[in-house]
C-alpha cells in the first residue's frame, strides 16, 4: 500500500462512452499526477497539477479532461476515446514544489487498466 | 533537455545470479537519481535513490552509486531472486522541479 488508490482498477468502454478515473491519495501530498503506461512505450506524463492548479499538460489531446478539486482528489474524464488510448493509466502524487525538499520521491496508485473497443 | 537512458531487455537471470542494469542520464543541473520498481499487476514503487554525486542508494538488497563523472547510476543486486521479476525504471529529476523524467524501464525474469 502506498498510500495512492485508483478506481476502477479496470475499465472497458466504447469510443462514444464517457467514463471517469479517479486517484484518491492519503498522505498529505500538495502534487498529483496522470501518467499513462503503454506496452513497450516510456512512461508518459500527462498532466501535473501543484495546489491544485495545473502546472503542466503535456500536449494531451482534448478527449482526456483532467479535475483536480482538491489536493486529496484528481479524476480523469474520458470521452470518445480511440483503442490507442487503451493503457495503464496512473495516478502518482508527492509533496510538491513548495515543500522545499531537494528531491521528489512520487508515490504511485496501482493503476486504472482501460481497454477501448 | 534532461534525459535517461537504460538498457530495455528483457533480462532473463537464473537464481542467485549476479545483476547489473545499466543507466545513464542527461542533465543540464545536478539531479537527483532514483530506481522505481514495478512488480506485475502494480503501479511503480521507489526502489532506492541517491541525491548527489558519490552517494550510494541501497534497498532490499540492490545498490546504485550516483556517479557523476560517468553520468550514470548503474543498479545491482548480488544474488536475485524470483521474486525480484519486475520492470525497473531509472528516473531523474531536477531540484527545482516536480517532474521526473523516467527511463524506458528494463524487464527482468528470475527463473528458478
Amino acid at each position: 500500500e502506498t498510500g495512492v488508490t485508483q478506481t476502477p482498477r479496470h475499465l472497458v468502454m466504447g469510443m462514444t462512452n464517457k467514463k471517469s478515473l479517479k486517484c484518491e491519495q492519503h498522505l498529505g501530498h500538495n502534487a498529483m499526477y496522470w501518467y499513462k503506461q503503454s506496452a513497450k512505450k516510456p512512461l508518459e506524463l500527462m498532466f501535473v497539477y501543484n495546489f491544485k492548479e495545473q502546472t503542466e499538460n503535456n500536449s494531451v489531446p482534448s478527449r482526456f479532461s483532467p479535475e483536480c478539486p482538491n489536493s486529496s482528489h484528481l479524476f480523469l474524464h474520458l470521452h470518445t476515446l480511440q483503442p490507442e488510448d487503451s493503457a495503464l493509466y496512473l495516478c502518482a502524487s508527492s509533496q510538491g514544489m513548495a515543500s522545499g525538499t531537494i528531491y521528489n520521491e512520487q508515490f504511485f496508485g496501482p493503476g486504472t487498466r482501460l481497454t477501448v473497443l | 533537455g534532461n534525459s535517461v537512458t537504460q538498457m530495455e531487455g528483457p533480462v532473463t537471470l537464473s537464481e542467485e545470479a549476479f545483476l547489473t542494469i545499466n543507466c545513464t542520464y542527461t542533465a543540464t543541473g545536478y539531479p537527483s537519481l532514483f530506481w522505481y520498481v514495478q512488480y506485475p499487476g502494480e503501479g511503480l514503487q521507489l526502489l532506492l535513490k541517491a541525491t548527489k554525486a558519490d552517494d550510494k542508494g541501497s534497498n532490499k538488497g540492490f545498490e546504485a552509486t550516483y556517479r557523476k563523472e560517468t553520468t550514470s547510476f548503474h543498479l545491482e543486486k548480488g544474488s536475485v531472486q524470483v521474486s525480484d521479476s519486475a520492470v525497473y525504471f531509472c528516473a531523474l529529476t531536477e531540484t527545482s522541479y516536480d517532474k521526473v523524467i523516467f527511463g524506458p524501464g528494463t524487464s527482468l525474469s528470475v527463473i528458478p
